[in-house]
């Protein structure tokens, strides 16, 4: 079946501006997660949902990310007055039940001029 | 707080060599360990994991035993491949802790013919 899809793949944007970020988890997968990989570093997490809820939210850097996933489905990671610091590639992954194997999908790359 | 270690890379071997890559974890209770493998233009793929001490996870002739006295989860492989060349992230997720990641660095493997 198909995996964790991400769009878009890359996105350049100018700093101050604000950008959406998307992810399709594997259909029926009830958690989902966003991770940020900065160069040359490992996935960081950001946030965790559990359905429709963020049942942790513990890695968001600052008050500028959000993330929503309204139907428990697709979820939109939320960029606002983006920096050059947020440049990094940014990461979905869910998993049928929380406890289970996370599947990641392919990441969308932000780039901040 | 959790952290994990990973040997630093690039690591270049010639095929059919042997490898180690050293991962180490610092961790509150009894976490799971993973390796994931990121190949070049593709996203992170669980290649094993193990879920409590002395358990050996096993994939595609790599293997890692999990060692609780050392806190260590080294990744080896007997003969490697050109094929296996690509970036291994260790990785751990402790109990309570929403099951989200916590992720090393990451090893560049380069295997030359």
């Amino acid at each position: 079946g198909a995996g964790v899809s991400q769009t878009p793949s890359n996105k350049v944007t100018e700093k101050g501006k604000y950008v959406e970020l998307r992810c399709d988890p594997i259909s029926g997968h009830t958690a989902l997660y966003w991770y940020r990989q900065s160069l040359g570093q490992g996935p960081e997490f950001l946030i965790y949902f559990q359905g429709t809820g963020a049942a942790d939210d513990s890695g968001l850097p600052n008050d500028r990310f959000f993330a929503v996933r309204p139907e428990g489905s697709v979820s939109t990671l939320k960029i606002q007055r983006t920096e050059r610091g947020d440049s990094a590639v940014y990461l979905c992954a869910s998993s049928r039940l929380a406890e289970e194997t996370q599947y990641f999908g392919p990441g969308t790359r932000l780039l901040v001029l | 707080g959790n952290s994990v270690t990973q040997m630093e890379g690039p690591v270049t071997l010639s095929e059919e060599a042997f490898l180690t890559i050293n991962c180490t974890y610092t961790a509150t209770g009894y976490p799971s360990l993973f390796w994931y493998v990121q190949y070049p233009g593709e996203g992170l793929q669980l290649l094993l994991k193990a879920t409590k001490a002395d358990d050996k996870g096993s994939n595609k002739g790599f293997e890692a035993t999990y060692r609780k006295e050392t806190t260590s989860f080294h990744l080896e492989k007997g003969s490697v491949q050109v094929s296996d060349s690509a970036v291994y992230f260790c990785a751990l997720r402790r109990p309570g802790s929403n099951y989200k990641l916590t992720f090393g660095k990451g090893t560049l493997l380069t295997v030359n013919p």
